[in-house]
């Protein structure tokens, strides 16, 4: 699976979109983009993934750039329960292959 | 709505114990993963399995075994556990196939393991 690179941490005001960046420069052409997150103790909660196109569904958007070597997840309008590490992952889809988690980002919504 | 089912939210056993920790799911699952996630060191994948009595390691099996005798159901086991062991664990599934309809893993609550 690519390695992705995050900012460790991002702040965002309650009700602003918050836009957390992520960079895979060494994604193969059948690797999808997928992030989850993973709010304090409890287990990391699928948010969305895409292979080139954007999307968009109920929880978030998220946004690829046409080389795919990185891409950015929008929250449209954060609230205080959207405080959580966000993890960006490349893979195939479906492997058997283990889910590599890097470090994330920590992101804080401030009232 | 779809759940992976950790058998405890907390944990507590004593230096030398055999723990088994269960998950199970209920989305009809091939693939099933254990992980453990310290501070400052993320998540990282102890075993995981693609079938019904199939286990590959991962990036750190020492002292875990696990067993899926059943395809809902994976165990992770602590043969002797210790001090370092302490941790928080987490089981996820997901699906395989070639598309990425429906492939997106599911994770458990986690099991808050800690030694003593």
């Amino acid at each position: 699976d690519a390695k992705t690179t995050q900012p460790t941490s991002m702040d965002c005001a309650e009700g602003r979109a918050a836009n957390l960046p992520c960079n895979h420069s060494t994604i193969s052409g059948n690797e999808y983009v997928y992030w989850y997150r993973q709010i304090h103790s409890q287990g990391p909660q699928y948010i969305i993934h895409g292979l080139k196109n954007n999307e968009t569904n109920e929880m978030a958007s998220l946004i690829i750039t046409e080389d795919r070597k990185s891409s950015t997840l929008i929250l449209p309008h954060a609230t205080l329960r959207d405080t959580a590490v966000y993890y960006c992952i490349v893979r195939e889809p479906g492997s058997a292959r283990q889910l590599t988690f890097g470090s994330g980002t920590q992101l804080t919504v401030l009232p | 709505d779809v759940k992976v089912t950790q058998s405890s939210r907390y944990l507590v056993k004593r230096t030398g114990e055999k723990v088994f920790l269960e998950c199970v799911q209920d989305m009809d699952h091939e693939n099933m993963f254990w992980y453990r996630q310290d501070p400052g060191l993320g998540l990282r994948l102890i075993y995981f399995s693609y079938d019904v009595k199939m286990k590959e390691k991962g990036d750190i099996p020492e002292g875990y075994s696990v067993s899926r005798e059943k395809k809902e159901r994976f165990s992770l086991i602590l043969e002797s556990a210790s001090t370092n062991q302490t941790s928080m664990y987490l089981c996820a599934s997901n699906r395989p196939g070639t598309g990425s309809r429906n492939t997106e893993a599911f994770f458990g609550q986690g099991t808050r393991l800690t030694v003593v």
